[in-house]
């Protein structure tokens, strides 16, 4: 069992709307989560990072982590064409990445 | 300042042949990660430099991987004995220290063909 499960998608959602995306993982441990967006033929880039249970909020982007179920959500509002990319998560303590999810958002 | 580079960006070689792969981490950060990335798969961790030594090498598939520090700054991996599955893009990264494993900028990657 990988550390961090992702649901590869491909995920596509119209231009404005509200995109949730998803990980889960397997150990208890972990404290902090990061979030990585990539664009095509590009390195990921570090979009936001949030410690334990609770939510972090920045600009568009919520990241959100359930500690009991082990769920750990990126929420992404008045979603844009430009957020096309492919979203990563991984724990901060080993950043062994999931297999990340692929979003088209449409005009 | 500039970011994390990596030379060559593309790499196309014969089944069997050596390979080096180069990376230039942002200056003064002494953490460096390697990885590799296969078509929709997330980065696959390799090994993790703590200033000139692996802190981790857990993620080396198998003993035709290397990687060097020598110097604490540029990096890089040696492939040798290439087989076509080894044929990914590979990912560099570095971090500042103090910030544990994350917050890592990563570089545009080496695209590496196995013929």
């Amino acid at each position: 069992q990988k550390e961090v499960e992702q649901d590869p998608g491909p995920l596509s959602v119209p231009e404005g709307a509200i995109v949730s995306l998803n990980c889960t993982y397997s150990n208890s441990a972990f404290q902090y989560f990061m979030w990585y967006r990539q664009y095509s033929r590009k390195g990921p880039e570090l979009l936001m990072y949030t410690y334990s249970s609770g939510n972090k909020e920045d600009g568009r982007f919520t990241a959100q982590v359930d500690k009991s179920s082990k769920y750990i959500s990126l929420f992404i509002r008045d979603s844009q064409p430009s957020d096309s990319a492919t979203y990563l998560c991984a724990p901060k303590e080993n950043m062994r990445f999931g297999a990340g999810t692929r979003l088209t958002v449409k005009p | 300042g500039a970011g994390v580079s990596q030379t060559p960006s593309n790499k196309v070689t014969e089944k069997g042949k050596y390979v080096e792969l180069r990376c230039d981490p942002i200056s003064g950060h002494t953490a460096l990660y390697w990885y590799r990335q296969s078509l929709g798969q997330g980065p696959e961790f390799l090994i993790y430099f703590q200033g000139t030594g692996a802190a981790d090498d857990s993620g080396l598939p198998n003993d035709r991987f290397f990687a060097v520090r020598p110097e604490g700054s540029v990096s890089t991996l040696k492939i040798q004995r290439t087989e076509r599955g080894d044929s990914a893009v590979y990912l560099c990264a570095s971090s500042a220290t103090g910030t544990g494993r994350g917050e890592q900028y990563f570089g545009p990657g080496t695209r590496l063909t196995v013929t």
